[in-house]
């Protein structure tokens, strides 16, 4: 199975902020990947998919890079809606896989 | 508008079983892979299983946690995705998602509200 390992697994930032989160595959999953966001008590919801495309009604606040092994998403200024856990999912092969979480805390 | 709308979460007792359904509108789910999500309260995402269109070959993928126990259908022309759960354990307590495909159709990438499984005696 394809491991993957998101760091951090949590921060503080500020509204305003540039976050940036990372994503680590095991092995080569090209660009396969997705990130979501998950707010307390309700269900995750996708940001990206394909490493760096927005999903229909996403801001552009939100972007992502990478390809291969390694991944970032990247939040260009931290919103108050935006405090949540955010996940990223390879699905170049079975089991898909998630990473632990990144969990984006109020400084 | 895409929705899904997962249904038959309870309590269950060890050994149980228990038929989780994810009723899709807004597509045709009969044109997408479905899979199923589940996370334990507190905890992250795992990955459960998915289905192929028919269109695909219909086939079905397994995490290993769960594998010989847990089985995923559809029945496209009610627009449809069912999870089958037998030989449940304490461990598969958690709330289960359902999501569409992972890639760029139109219909992919949408997630249901989760429904409540717990197991326990």
């Amino acid at each position: 199975d394809i491991q993957m390992t998101q760091s951090p697994s949590s921060l503080s930032a500020s509204v305003g902020d540039r976050v940036t989160i990372t994503c680590r595959a095991s092995q080569d999953i090209r660009n396969h990947l997705g990130w979501y966001q998950q707010r307390p008590g309700k269900a995750p919801k996708r940001l990206l998919y394909g490493a760096s495309t927005l999903h229909s009604g996403v801001p552009s606040r939100f972007s992502g890079s990478g390809s291969g092994t390694e991944f970032t998403l990247t939040i260009s200024s931290l919103q108050p809606e935006d405090f949540a856990t955010y996940y990223c999912l390879q699905y170049n092969s079975d089991p898909r896989t998630f990473g632990q979480g990144t969990r984006v805390d109020i400084k | 508008e895409v929705q899904l709308m997962e249904s038959g979460g309870d309590l269950v007792m060890p050994g149980g079983s228990l038929r989780l359904s994810c009723a899709a509108s807004g597509f045709s789910a009969s044109n997408a892979w479905m899979n199923w999500v589940r996370q334990v309260p507190g905890k992250g995402l795992e990955w459960v299983g998915r289905i192929k269109t028919k269109g695909d070959g219909g086939a079905t993928f397994y995490a290993a946690p769960i594998k010989g126990r847990f089985t995923i259908s559809r029945d496209d022309s009610k627009n449809i995705v069912y999870l089958q759960m037998d030989s449940l354990k304490s461990e598969d307590t958690g709330v289960y998602y359902c999501t569409s495909g992972e890639v760029g159709y139109a219909h992919d990438g949408y997630w249901g509200q989760g429904t409540r499984v717990t197991v326990s005696s």
